[in-house]
C-alpha cells in the first residue's frame, strides 16, 4: 500500500492559463474521488469514478473543469482558463466499493495558486 | 441532502484538558461517519469511523467517538489533550459505503501549555 500520490504538490499559473493534475490512487482502489478544499472550509466534493466510469459530478465542476480516469488507473484533473477564484488545494481519495469501501485514503493535495 | 453541521470552528484546550469536538449530521438514513485530522499543508488522516455496530469507536491518537442516533451528533473526545493535538478537524458523512464523503467546516484545535 503505497498509498494515494498526488503530482505536482504545489502549482503557481497565471490566470486564463490551463493546468492539469494527477493522482494515482492504491491499486486495488476502484473508485477515485477529487475534492476541492479552499482556507478555512472543508474539502468540497467535485466528482468521483468507478473504474473508468465517472459516476457522479458536483455543480461546481464547472464547464473549465474536466476529470478522466482512461484506464480506471489514474486520474487527471484539467482546469481551463484558471481564474483566481480556483487557487485551492485539489485533494484526490480513493476507496474500495464493496466491502471495505468505507475506508477513503487521501492524498497530499495539489495547492494551486492563481495570479 | 445530507449535510455535517461541526459546532465551534475554533476550540482552545489547555495540554492534559479534555478535548471536546462537536459534529452533528442530518440524514433520512444513518450514514457512515468518520473524523478526519489534517496538519498544515497536508492531507487528510482517518482519526475513526463509525459504520455499522458498537457505538462507542476507539480511534488513533486516543480519540474516540460516539454514535447518537436520537440526537444525529458524532462528537469526537479525548480525555487529555496533547500539545501534537493542535490541527484541523474535520466530520465527515457517506451516505452508503463508497459513495462521496460529505464534510463539515472544520473545527481548529488549539492545544496550550
Amino acid at each position: 500500500d503505497t498509498g494515494v500520490s498526488q503530482n505536482p504538490r504545489h502549482k503557481i499559473t497565471k490566470r486564463g492559463q490551463n493546468v492539469t493534475f494527477r493522482c494515482d490512487p492504491i491499486s486495488e482502489h476502484n473508485r477515485l474521488y477529487w475534492y476541492r478544499q479552499t482556507l478555512g472550509q472543508g474539502p468540497e466534493f467535485l466528482t468521483y469514478f468507478q473504474n473508468e466510469a465517472q459516476l457522479e459530478k458536483s455543480r461546481l465542476l464547472s464547464d473549465r473543469f474536466s476529470a478522466e480516469r482512461p484506464k480506471g488507473s489514474f486520474s487527471t484533473l484539467e482546469i481551463q482558463r484558471t481564474e483566481q477564484g480556483d487557487s485551492a488545494m485539489y485533494l484526490c481519495a480513493s476507496s474500495l466499493a464493496g466491502g471495505g469501501g468505507t475506508r477513503y485514503t487521501f492524498g497530499s493535495g495539489t495547492r494551486l495558486t492563481v495570479v | 441532502a445530507q449535510s455535517v453541521t461541526q459546532l465551534g470552528s475554533h476550540v482552545s484546550v489547555s495540554e492534559g484538558a479534555l478535548v471536546l469536538l462537536r459534529c452533528n449530521y442530518s440524514s433520512s438514513v444513518p450514514p457512515y461517519l468518520f473524523w478526519y485530522v489534517q496538519y498544515p499543508n497536508q492531507g487528510l488522516q482517518l482519526l475513526l469511523k463509525y459504520t455499522t455496530g458498537a457505538t462507542l469507536v476507539k480511534g488513533i491518537n486516543g480519540f474516540e467517538a460516539e454514535f447518537k442516533k436520537s440526537e444525529t451528533s458524532f462528537h469526537l473526545t479525548k480525555p487529555s489533550a496533547h500539545m501534537s493535538d493542535a490541527a484541523e478537524y474535520f466530520c465527515a458523512v457517506a451516505p452508503r459505503a463508497g459513495t462521496a464523503l460529505i464534510f463539515g467546516k472544520g473545527t481548529t484545535l488549539s492545544v496550550s501549555s
